[in-house]
């Protein structure tokens, strides 16, 4: 059983182009963050949500805005893609702040 | 500001004990974390120690804490090949927000 899904798993777009990525878990959770790794392992939190509420927002460009449609779902669409936006995306989420449960990550490449 | 650091490689022979270091800058922390990366894959909690504890073992895996130093480490016992992945230090404060490490990239070799 999937715990925390996300598609796409891959995803190459041109610079300019407005995409989505999806992310759902089926754990009950209240809180789902999404995190960036960039080329170089380095991770970072981009925002959390709790119960649909945001909670964490990090210094992010306005062009990423996340949507949660319910508790179990949350999204990221980017507009306006740029190249320095190619990284791999994260989605996690947890009950308890201590146990984060971690997505398979989505690969975006902006060419 | 909050900062994690590691150093990015360790190379250990099968059966030979691995330690991966962590230092923090942030003396609110509350929970410290290390997890796991695999080539491709996302990230599994490998074991989290609550910032008043000074050691958590889990079969293999040997967590230390100095607090004093802030300090932390992981130590797993007879490596194995399967251990080679990237391994990640966080830490949280009063929120449940992640400051992760640069993260350590473990080989193992026969």
């Amino acid at each position: 059983d999937t715990a925390v899904s996300q598609t796409p798993k891959y995803l190459v777009t041109q610079m300019g182009n407005d995409k989505s990525i999806k992310c759902e878990q089926n754990l009950g959770h209240d809180t789902m963050y999404w995190y960036k790794q960039d080329s170089k392992k380095f991770l970072k939190i981009m925002f959390s949500y709790n119960n649909k509420e945001l909670i964490i927002n990090e210094t992010v460009p306005n062009r990423f805005s996340p949507k949660s449609p319910d508790k179990a779902h949350l999204n990221l669409h980017i507009n306006s893609l740029e190249l320095g936006d190619s990284a791999v995306y994260f989605c996690a989420s947890n009950s308890r702040f201590y146990e984060q449960y971690f997505g398979p990550g989505t690969r975006l490449t902006v060419t | 500001g909050e900062d994690v650091e590691q150093s990015l490689f360790l190379s250990v022979r099968e059966g030979d004990s691995s330690v991966i270091n962590c230092t923090y800058t942030d003396s609110s922390s509350t929970y410290l974390y290390w997890y796991k990366q695999e080539p491709g894959a996302g990230l599994q909690l490998l074991t989290y120690i609550f910032s008043n504890m000074d050691m958590k073992q889990d079969q293999r895996l040997t967590v230390l804490l100095n607090k004093k130093d802030k300090h932390l480490s992981l130590r797993i016992a007879d490596t194995q090949t399967g251990d080679s992945a990237i391994y990640f230090c966080a830490e949280s404060g009063n929120t449940d927000k992640l400051i992760f490490g640069t993260g350590t990239r473990l080989q193992v070799f026969p």
